[in-house]
């Protein structure tokens, strides 16, 4: 039963911290999105990217935020410095194709930045 | 530009009920359909699409028609049971780009013995 994995599931850090999260997409996808969620903003689309090139971070502060996919099996969004208005549960989605119809989530990372 | 709006919840009901989500959307052309479910503590998952006009998407009991005259894509369920209960997302996928889905604000389903 093929899933995409995140880690870590749960993260609690200081503000000014560095965060790192991580997500394997299912092995054959080739898009891969990172969403944040919060009660007051929902479902927020923050970078997605399709045989590992980003096509549109716009979604996400750039000061602080970055995504890349170092390989494959692997993409990684970063927070440095993190802010307390960063805690969030933040999603990664895999999907084949151009059109990439359907995303196949992950379990998400709860993260809480004090 | 392209967005969805869905059905303010919470909605509470009790099992065997009727059940309908309403979603509606704008599109710049013609969009695939979907809604998600999401249980507690876990991601969304994919629960039933539709890729063109008058497509009814079904699964798991639910089912959504794509009516492109009302740019509507509302979920229905014949019987609720409290294993339904979960937050339900509307969405869609720009066909221009293929890639770029939006969202609804999801409505929380709870369903009572």
């Amino acid at each position: 039963d093929a899933r995409v994995t995140q880690t870590p599931r749960h993260k609690v850090t200081e503000m000014g911290q560095e965060v790192t999260m991580r997500c394997q997409p299912i092995l054959g996808h080739n898009t891969v999105f990172w969403y944040r969620q919060t009660m007051m903003q929902g479902l927020e689309l923050l970078a997605y990217f399709r045989n590992r090139a980003p096509l549109d971070d716009s979604g996400m502060p750039k000061d602080r935020f970055s995504a890349e996919m170092p390989d494959a099996t692997l993409a990684t969004l970063k927070i440095q410095p993190s802010e307390p208005r960063d805690s969030a549960v933040y999603f990664c989605a895999s999907g084949f194709g151009v059109r990439a119809h359907e995303q196949y989530f992950g379990p998400g990372t709860r993260l809480t930045v004090t | 530009g392209n967005s969805v709006t869905q059905m303010e919840g919470p909605v509470t009901l009790s099992e065997e009920a009727f059940l309908t989500i309403n979603c509606t959307y704008t599109a710049t052309g013609y969009p695939s359909l979907f809604w998600y479910v999401q249980y507690p503590g876990e991601g969304l998952q994919l629960l039933l699409k539709a890729t063109k006009a008058d497509d009814k998407g079904s699964n798991k009991g639910f089912e959504a028609t794509y009516r492109k005259e009302t740019t509507s894509f509302h979920l229905e369920k014949g019987s609720v049971q409290v294993s339904d209960s979960a937050v339900y997302f509307c969405a869609l996928s720009d066909p221009n780009t293929g890639n770029q889905f939006y969202f609804g604000t999801g409505t929380s389903l709870t369903v009572i013995p």
